[in-house]
């Protein structure tokens, strides 16, 4: 069991489908990220929400939005994937005071999968 | 940017020890930090260590980082079955971001 908490663990859609995916964390952190990991590529940040600034991965299509309504929610928002966007979607938050420490706590992760 | 890089994969026998090895670009990387993600799972952290230090020891984990050469280590002592797994190495530089690397993945054989 972890302080970050995704739901749904798994989630199957189709290309024209509109779903969300959404992140709960339980342990007072003031950023929260969405990553992507996809088989055989590097872990791939999309988005961060910290301090109340949005940071974004500019590669990241606009099929993807994010949506952090407080600091201890995020949401992401599918609309019109496609196949290639089929991995497993991790969510993770940290207390961001500054570099010297930040460490970052994983939930279990989202998998999506595309048809 | 932060560079991290770790090779792919390691296997190793059922008792021995493993080495997995990262290296990182940013000489002002201040927390390094090791991560672990088992089948299906998200990354599970399993230790850190400050740029202050040359090695810390938790249990069956050994971190070594040598600052010099920016290169950072962990060592599982008497590794099993239930070690196997993908390590990720990640490096807190300029950013508050930390990078990771493209994870190692464990391979541990009877």
């Amino acid at each position: 069991e972890t302080g970050v908490t995704q739901t749904p663990r798994h989630l199957v859609m189709g290309m024209t489908n509109k779903k969300s995916l959404k992140c709960e964390q339980h342990l007072g952190h003031n950023a929260m990220y969405w990553y992507k990991q996809s088989a055989k590529k590097p872990l791939e940040l999309m988005f961060v929400y910290s301090l109340e600034e949005r940071v974004e991965n500019n590669s990241v299509p606009s099929r993807f939005s994010p949506e952090c309504p407080n600091s201890s929610h995020l949401f992401l928002h599918l609309h019109t994937l496609q196949p290639e966007d089929s991995a497993l979607y991790l969510c993770a938050s940290s207390q961001a005071e500054s570099s010297l420490s930040n460490t970052i706590y994983f939930g279990e992760g989202s998998w999506l999968t595309v048809v | 940017g932060e560079d991290v890089e770790q090779s792919l994969f390691l296997s190793v026998r059922e008792g021995d020890s493993s080495v997995i090895n990262c290296t990182y670009t940013d000489s002002s990387s201040t927390y390094l930090y090791w991560y672990k993600q088992e089948p299906g799972a998200g990354l599970q952290l399993l230790t850190y260590i400050f740029s202050n230090m040359d090695m810390k020891q938790d249990q069956r984990l050994t971190v070594l980082l040598n600052k010099k050469d920016k290169h950072l280590s962990l060592r599982i002592a008497d590794t099993q079955t239930g070690d196997s797994a993908i390590y990720f190495c990640a490096a807190s530089g300029g950013s508050y971001i930390p990078t990771f690397g493209r994870g190692t993945s464990l391979i541990v054989h009877p």
